[in-house]
């Protein structure tokens, strides 16, 4: 079946490091990819996207990678702040339908 | 440019009752999907509209149907509520159904509560 899943529910990183949340997929079909950060009581906001025939993208503090080989993407922000603090969700495209996983939960210390 | 747009964004109801939630999708985007997030998971599809029409479906009951209207704005509606219906309603918007890269944009979503 289709799934899109992440490795650790949790992830509390110092302020100004750089944060790595990673999301695995199973559908080899699946041909784009997005980002989402949702904070406490709001919709989901996209960060970032990337298509299947790309490995590497990059924002705004922001860097998503795949690997289709391994069924596996991850998401790179740089120089975290406490206003990163928030859920990272990544969401597959298969069928023309978008599968999210359960999300990562970003901390930031101080 | 207005964003994806979900009224009401609170409701209580309860148990048996019918609710109706609308959606009005970002300017210019034509396809709207409905998602159900419960609380600490991802959001789930429900269905997607394209054209007045439900396009693709996901592992919902009959008891969730929706609609589109000719200006694109979208409802959900949910019949015979039960308590593990209490989650909060995404609407996501697009543009067009098929292509490579067609980013969707969510609302704030509608916070249903069934008791």
């Amino acid at each position: 079946g289709e799934s899109v899943g992440l490795h650790l529910p949790t992830l509390s990183v110092q302020e100004g490091d750089n944060s790595i949340i990673n999301c695995a997929y199973s559908n080899s079909a699946s041909d784009y990819f997005i980002w989402y950060k949702q904070e406490s009581g709001k919709g989901p906001q996209f960060i970032i996207d990337i298509r299947s025939n790309m490995d590497k993208r990059q924002g705004q503090r922001v860097t998503v990678l795949l690997n289709k080989t391994v069924k596996h993407l991850s998401l790179q922000i740089a120089a975290t702040q406490p206003g990163d603090s928030a859920v990272y969700f990544c969401a597959g495209r298969g069928y023309n339908k978008f599968y999210f996983g359960s999300g990562t939960k970003l901390n930031v210390k101080p | 440019d207005a964003g994806v747009t979900q009224s009401p964004t609170h409701l209580i109801k309860t148990r048996g009752q019918q609710v109706t939630l609308r959606c009005s999708p970002k300017s210019g985007h034509d396809t709207v999907s409905w998602y159900q997030q419960a609380l600490g998971q991802g959001p789930q599809f429900i269905f997607q509209y394209y054209e007045e029409e439900e396009r693709q479906r996901g592992n919902f009951p009959d008891r969730f149907s929706g609609h589109q209207f000719p200006n694109y704005s979208s409802e959900l509606n949910v019949n015979a509520l039960l308590l593990g219906d209490s989650a909060l309603y995404l609407c996501a918007s697009s543009l067009a159904l098929t292509g490579t890269g067609n980013t969707i944009y969510f609302g704030e979503g509608s916070w249903l509560t069934v008791v």
